[in-house]
Protein backbone atom coordinates (compact mmCIF):
# COMPACT_ATOMS: atom_id res chain seq x y z
CA UNK A 1 0.00 0.00 0.00
CA UNK A 2 0.90 3.71 -0.30
CA UNK A 3 2.88 5.13 2.14
CA UNK A 4 2.45 8.99 1.40
CA UNK A 5 -0.41 10.74 -0.22
CA UNK A 6 -0.05 13.93 -1.72
CA UNK A 7 -2.88 16.42 -2.16
CA UNK A 8 -4.13 18.44 -3.95
CA UNK A 9 -4.27 15.72 -6.52
CA UNK A 10 -4.19 18.55 -9.25
CA UNK A 11 -3.63 22.22 -8.84
CA UNK A 12 -4.03 24.92 -11.59
CA UNK A 13 -2.44 28.55 -11.04
CA UNK A 14 -1.21 31.23 -12.71
CA UNK A 15 2.31 32.03 -13.08
CA UNK A 16 4.05 34.23 -10.72
CA UNK A 17 1.49 32.67 -8.08
CA UNK A 18 2.81 30.58 -5.43
CA UNK A 19 1.75 26.50 -5.32
CA UNK A 20 1.54 24.54 -2.29
CA UNK A 21 1.53 20.67 -2.26
CA UNK A 22 0.92 18.79 0.81
CA UNK A 23 1.83 14.57 1.60
CA UNK A 24 0.86 13.00 4.51
CA UNK A 25 2.32 9.53 5.67
CA UNK A 26 1.32 6.83 8.17
CA UNK A 27 4.67 5.44 9.73
CA UNK A 28 8.04 6.94 11.19
CA UNK A 29 10.09 8.06 8.64
CA UNK A 30 14.38 8.37 7.75
CA UNK A 31 13.71 11.11 5.33
CA UNK A 32 11.33 12.66 3.07
CA UNK A 33 11.87 13.31 -0.46
CA UNK A 34 10.07 15.40 -3.18
CA UNK A 35 10.50 14.70 -7.01
CA UNK A 36 9.34 15.84 -10.45
CA UNK A 37 8.17 13.95 -13.35
CA UNK A 38 7.30 15.80 -16.28
CA UNK A 39 4.75 14.09 -19.01
CA UNK A 40 6.42 11.11 -20.01
CA UNK A 41 9.71 11.64 -18.61
CA UNK A 42 11.35 10.21 -15.52
CA UNK A 43 12.17 11.54 -11.88
CA UNK A 44 14.09 14.48 -10.85
CA UNK A 45 15.06 14.44 -7.68
CA UNK A 46 14.34 17.81 -6.62
CA UNK A 47 14.82 17.99 -2.33
CA UNK A 48 15.59 15.72 1.02
CA UNK A 49 14.18 16.19 4.29
CA UNK A 50 15.16 13.99 7.44
CA UNK A 51 13.23 13.10 10.07
CA UNK A 52 15.23 15.16 12.40
CA UNK A 53 14.88 18.64 10.18
CA UNK A 54 11.66 20.89 10.00
CA UNK A 55 12.32 23.45 7.25
CA UNK A 56 14.68 23.04 3.93
CA UNK A 57 14.96 25.61 0.83
CA UNK A 58 16.37 25.19 -2.14
CA UNK A 59 15.76 27.86 -4.93
CA UNK A 60 12.11 28.62 -4.71
CA UNK A 61 11.57 25.94 -3.35
CA UNK A 62 10.63 25.38 0.09
CA UNK A 63 9.84 22.17 1.81
CA UNK A 64 8.38 21.35 5.64
CA UNK A 65 8.71 18.25 7.71
CA UNK A 66 5.68 17.96 10.54
CA UNK A 67 6.96 14.80 12.14
CA UNK A 68 4.04 14.62 14.55
CA UNK A 69 1.62 15.17 12.08
CA UNK A 70 3.31 13.11 9.66
CA UNK A 71 2.58 15.44 6.94
CA UNK A 72 5.05 17.57 4.85
CA UNK A 73 4.67 20.24 2.33
CA UNK A 74 6.07 21.55 -0.65
CA UNK A 75 6.08 25.45 -1.37
CA UNK A 76 7.10 26.84 -5.18
CA UNK A 77 7.34 30.44 -5.18
CA UNK A 78 6.92 32.75 -8.18
CA UNK A 79 5.95 29.68 -9.68
CA UNK A 80 6.71 29.24 -13.82
CA UNK A 81 5.24 27.52 -16.87
CA UNK A 82 8.24 25.37 -17.02
CA UNK A 83 7.29 24.27 -13.00
CA UNK A 84 3.90 22.59 -15.27
CA UNK A 85 4.51 18.55 -14.20
CA UNK A 86 3.37 15.93 -11.48
CA UNK A 87 5.04 16.31 -8.00
CA UNK A 88 5.51 13.26 -5.84
CA UNK A 89 6.78 12.80 -2.25
CA UNK A 90 8.61 9.53 -1.65
CA UNK A 91 9.12 8.34 2.06
CA UNK A 92 12.36 5.96 2.96
CA UNK A 93 10.22 5.01 5.73
CA UNK A 94 12.39 3.22 9.18
CA UNK A 95 10.40 0.17 8.38
CA UNK A 96 10.85 -0.59 4.40
CA UNK A 97 14.00 -0.96 4.24
CA UNK A 98 15.88 0.79 1.38
CA UNK A 99 13.69 1.44 -0.84
CA UNK A 100 11.28 4.80 -1.13
CA UNK A 101 7.26 4.60 -1.39
CA UNK A 102 5.72 6.92 -3.41
CA UNK A 103 2.47 8.73 -3.37
CA UNK A 104 -0.24 9.30 -5.75
CA UNK A 105 1.46 12.45 -6.84
CA UNK A 106 -0.14 16.19 -7.74
CA UNK A 107 -0.72 16.81 -11.15
CA UNK A 108 0.40 20.80 -11.02
CA UNK A 109 -0.43 23.72 -14.64
CA UNK A 110 0.85 26.54 -14.51
CA UNK A 111 -0.41 28.92 -17.20
CA UNK A 112 1.35 31.54 -18.49
CA UNK B 1 25.09 14.39 -10.11
CA UNK B 2 24.95 10.30 -10.32
CA UNK B 3 23.96 9.34 -14.05
CA UNK B 4 21.13 6.26 -14.36
CA UNK B 5 20.57 5.64 -18.17
CA UNK B 6 17.95 3.24 -19.48
CA UNK B 7 17.83 1.52 -22.51
CA UNK B 8 16.15 1.48 -24.49
CA UNK B 9 13.75 4.74 -24.31
CA UNK B 10 10.56 3.27 -25.91
CA UNK B 11 9.89 0.14 -27.08
CA UNK B 12 6.95 -1.50 -29.32
CA UNK B 13 6.46 -4.93 -29.59
CA UNK B 14 3.93 -7.67 -30.71
CA UNK B 15 2.05 -9.74 -28.11
CA UNK B 16 4.04 -12.79 -26.81
CA UNK B 17 7.28 -11.40 -27.42
CA UNK B 18 9.72 -10.56 -24.91
CA UNK B 19 11.76 -7.36 -24.10
CA UNK B 20 14.98 -6.73 -22.43
CA UNK B 21 15.16 -3.08 -20.53
CA UNK B 22 18.89 -2.19 -19.39
CA UNK B 23 19.32 0.31 -16.39
CA UNK B 24 23.02 1.62 -16.09
CA UNK B 25 24.89 3.37 -13.24
CA UNK B 26 26.94 5.75 -15.34
CA UNK B 27 29.33 6.92 -12.88
CA UNK B 28 29.13 4.95 -9.25
CA UNK B 29 28.61 1.65 -8.49
CA UNK B 30 25.05 0.63 -7.32
CA UNK B 31 25.27 -1.97 -4.59
CA UNK B 32 20.86 -1.98 -5.01
CA UNK B 33 19.08 -1.53 -7.83
CA UNK B 34 15.16 -1.07 -8.57
CA UNK B 35 12.32 -1.39 -10.85
CA UNK B 36 9.30 0.50 -10.40
CA UNK B 37 5.98 0.65 -12.84
CA UNK B 38 3.95 3.15 -13.56
CA UNK B 39 0.97 3.23 -15.16
CA UNK B 40 -0.39 6.50 -16.76
CA UNK B 41 -1.33 9.57 -14.23
CA UNK B 42 -0.60 6.84 -11.75
CA UNK B 43 2.30 6.93 -9.02
CA UNK B 44 5.31 4.85 -9.32
CA UNK B 45 4.60 1.53 -7.83
CA UNK B 46 7.30 -0.61 -6.45
CA UNK B 47 8.23 -3.85 -8.43
CA UNK B 48 11.45 -5.46 -7.53
CA UNK B 49 14.65 -5.09 -5.38
CA UNK B 50 18.39 -6.02 -6.93
CA UNK B 51 21.16 -6.26 -5.15
CA UNK B 52 24.20 -7.31 -7.26
CA UNK B 53 25.18 -11.12 -7.43
CA UNK B 54 21.76 -12.17 -5.56
CA UNK B 55 18.17 -12.62 -6.45
CA UNK B 56 16.03 -10.14 -6.86
CA UNK B 57 13.57 -9.40 -4.02
CA UNK B 58 9.85 -8.80 -5.74
CA UNK B 59 6.39 -7.14 -4.19
CA UNK B 60 3.71 -8.80 -3.52
CA UNK B 61 1.54 -9.70 -6.90
CA UNK B 62 4.70 -9.07 -8.99
CA UNK B 63 5.45 -12.40 -11.31
CA UNK B 64 9.06 -12.86 -10.75
CA UNK B 65 8.54 -15.47 -13.39
CA UNK B 66 7.08 -13.16 -16.18
CA UNK B 67 9.57 -10.16 -14.98
CA UNK B 68 13.28 -11.60 -14.88
CA UNK B 69 15.70 -9.56 -13.76
CA UNK B 70 19.50 -9.68 -13.57
CA UNK B 71 21.34 -7.40 -11.91
CA UNK B 72 24.72 -9.33 -13.59
CA UNK B 73 26.92 -6.35 -12.49
CA UNK B 74 27.28 -3.40 -10.33
CA UNK B 75 26.43 -0.90 -12.97
CA UNK B 76 24.59 -2.85 -15.00
CA UNK B 77 20.53 -4.69 -13.95
CA UNK B 78 18.19 -5.94 -16.69
CA UNK B 79 14.59 -6.10 -16.44
CA UNK B 80 13.13 -8.90 -19.20
CA UNK B 81 9.33 -8.98 -19.85
CA UNK B 82 8.75 -12.45 -21.01
CA UNK B 83 5.35 -13.25 -23.07
CA UNK B 84 4.60 -9.73 -23.22
CA UNK B 85 1.00 -8.92 -23.47
CA UNK B 86 -0.92 -5.60 -23.88
CA UNK B 87 -1.62 -5.17 -20.03
CA UNK B 88 2.08 -4.98 -19.58
CA UNK B 89 1.98 -1.74 -21.30
CA UNK B 90 3.40 0.56 -18.49
CA UNK B 91 6.47 2.86 -18.05
CA UNK B 92 9.44 1.18 -16.78
CA UNK B 93 11.47 3.44 -14.35
CA UNK B 94 14.51 1.93 -12.76
CA UNK B 95 17.00 3.25 -9.76
CA UNK B 96 20.06 2.86 -8.46
CA UNK B 97 21.51 3.49 -4.89
CA UNK B 98 24.82 3.13 -3.32
CA UNK B 99 26.89 3.70 -0.48
CA UNK B 100 29.64 6.02 0.20
CA UNK B 101 30.73 8.73 -1.67
CA UNK B 102 27.20 9.41 -2.38
CA UNK B 103 25.31 8.89 -0.16
CA UNK B 104 22.69 6.40 0.92
CA UNK B 105 19.63 8.52 1.25
CA UNK B 106 18.91 9.45 -2.40
CA UNK B 107 18.00 7.32 -5.34
CA UNK B 108 18.57 7.87 -8.99
CA UNK B 109 16.63 7.60 -11.14
CA UNK B 110 16.88 6.68 -14.56
CA UNK B 111 14.78 8.30 -17.81
CA UNK B 112 12.09 5.55 -17.79
CA UNK B 113 11.18 3.14 -20.37
CA UNK B 114 8.16 2.89 -21.99
CA UNK B 115 6.70 0.11 -23.21
CA UNK B 116 3.82 -0.42 -25.78
CA UNK B 117 2.57 -4.06 -26.55
CA UNK B 118 0.39 -4.79 -29.85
Amino acid sequence: SQQGEEDPQALSIQEGENATMNCSYKTSINNLQWYRQNSGRGLVHLILIRSNEREKHSGRLRVTLDTSKKSSSLLITASRAADTASYFCATDAVNYGQNFVFGPGTRLSVLP
Amino acid sequence: GAVVSQHPSWVICKSGTSVKIECRSLDFQATTMFWYRQFPKQSLMLMATSNEGSKATYEQGVEKDKFLINHASLTLSTLTVTSAHPEDSSFYICSARTSGRLGTDTQYFGPGTRLTVL
